[in-house]
């Protein structure tokens, strides 16, 4: 079945190093990818997202590709802040699931950043 | 509200006990899910309705977990004798659109902040 992986963390940088977090994933057919992030006492939130091959996703600094390719949406961001440490989880959608777009999720990858 | 409220945020059980969780969707959000996250894992999809129905329910590890929405609106998750291995987070999300408004949805889940459930 589908399934999504990512980089196990934690991840811990200092402000305005460069992050990349990994994710590929696993698809039959041709998924929307999505990122989302968890701040500390939150609940999940969108970060960004590709529904097509080649696209590429970007919100607050963070950037993902869809790469067909490598079947992979990795996360980037130039400069990352202490407000940016949370948990991110890579995401697909099945578009083959009529009956909802449910997501499935990668095991999160935890970020600390230090000032 | 102005987001996915969940109640209660936090819940202890005994094992044998049954428990019943709560999610308050958007307003007007036609699609609503429930994920179960334990510690340390990604969210797995549990149910999915749509309105008031059910559409999938396959995520459901047993026949202890029930869940229901009958009026389309607030959706309540029911757990029957509680095991330990049922200790998670309960998530429930909701989205502005259904399946059937197109093959591709938009994905965008909007989350409750959760129901942590311990069962001792």
């Amino acid at each position: 079945g589908d399934s999504v992986t990512q980089m196990e963390g934690p991840v811990t940088l200092s402000e305005e190093a460069f992050l990349t977090i990994n994710c590929t994933y696993t698809a039959t057919g041709y998924p929307s990818l999505f990122w989302y992030v968890q701040y500390p006492g939150e609940g999940l939130q969108l970060l960004l997202k590709a529904t097509k091959a080649d696209d590429k996703g970007s919100n607050k600094g963070f950037e993902a590709t869809y790469r067909k390719e490598t079947t992979s949406f990795h996360l980037e961001k130039g400069s990352v802040q202490v407000s940016d440490s949370a948990v991110y989880f890579c995401a697909l959608s099945d578009r083959g699931n009529q009956a909802g777009t449910a997501l499935i999720f990668g095991k999160g990858t935890t970020l600390s950043v230090s000032s | 509200g102005a987001g996915v409220s969940q109640s209660p945020r936090y819940k202890v059980a005994k094992r044998g006990q049954d428990v019943a969780l709560r999610c308050d969707p958007i307003s007007g959000h036609v699609s609503l899910f429930w994920y179960q996250q334990a510690l340390g894992q990604g969210p797995e999809f549990l149910t999915y309705f749509q309105n008031e129905a059910q559409l999938d329910k396959s995520g459901l590890p047993s026949d202890r977990f029930f869940a229901e929405r009958p009026e389309g609106s607030v959706s309540t998750l029911k757990i029957q004798r509680t095991q330990q291995e049922d200790s998670a987070v309960y998530l429930c999300a909701s989205s502005l659109k259904g399946g059937t408004s197109g093959r591709r949805g938009t994905g965008e889940l909007f989350f409750g902040e959760g129901s942590r459930l311990t069962v001792l």
